[in-house]
């Protein structure tokens, strides 16, 4: 199957610190997501990019589909408390049926 | 409105035991995925309905996993003789059209523990 590669693994940062995790794959996919999962819960989309090249905003957070179509990065600027949990990428190649997932950014905002 | 919503929350049963899960779609959305998430891990695709019919099952560790979704809306997630790697959270998505298009959103989870 496809192989994401995400990174870090995990990130203690102060609040009001920003925040930069990025992921790789190993092919083309059409289409990054990004997902933020809460102990409990399901991942939950954060932003969807669809075009080589875009950057997209929500809020805070901002996240680019990079120019090869192998990559994505997600920022958060000015964390804040409840931006705690695990963050996923999660890619889509052209065709497929399913979303392929990162392993995860497990972070920690410490107040 | 409703979100999608799996039972059991949780689930504890014996090796070799078989058990069902269910997973309530978004009411309206034609796409249904199951994915299974193991500890420290992304999920991972299993298999995908439109409707009724399971258009892409290639996710389906082996043949103990088997999942129907017969009026097009609740589907169940049916796994026989249980084994410990079993354990891990099974995910529900849904969403309103095809993969390709639209957004999928997830459930709660259902954690299944096999003893």
């Amino acid at each position: 199957g496809q192989q994401l590669n995400q990174s870090p693994q995990s990130m203690f940062i102060q609040e009001g610190e920003d925040v930069s995790m990025n992921c790789t794959s190993s092919s083309i996919f059409n289409t990054w997501l990004w997902y933020k999962q809460e102990p409990g819960e399901g991942p939950v989309l954060l932003i969807a990019l669809y075009k080589a090249g875009e950057l997209t905003s929500n809020g805070r957070l901002t996240a680019q589909f990079g120019i090869t179509r192998k990559d994505s990065f997600l920022n958060i600027s000015a964390s804040i408390p409840s931006d705690v949990g695990i963050y996923f990428c999660a890619g889509q190649p052209g065709g497929a049926n399913n979303l392929f997932f990162g392993t995860g950014t497990r972070l920690t905002v410490i107040p | 409105g409703a979100g999608v919503s799996q039972t059991p929350s949780n689930k504890v049963t014996e090796k070799g035991k078989y058990v069902e899960l269910r997973c309530d779609p978004i009411s309206g959305h034609t796409a249904l995925y199951w994915y299974r998430q193991s500890l420290g891990q992304g999920p991972e695709f299993l298999i995908y309905f439109q409707g009724t019919g399971a258009a892409d099952d290639s996710g389906l560790p082996n043949d103990r996993f088997f999942a129907v979704r017969p009026e097009g809306s609740v589907s169940t997630l049916k796994i026989q003789r249980t084994e410990r790697g079993d354990s891990a959270v099974y995910l529900c998505a849904s969403s309103l059209g095809g993969p390709s298009t639209d957004t999928q959103y997830f459930g709660p989870g259902t954690r299944l523990t096999v003893l």
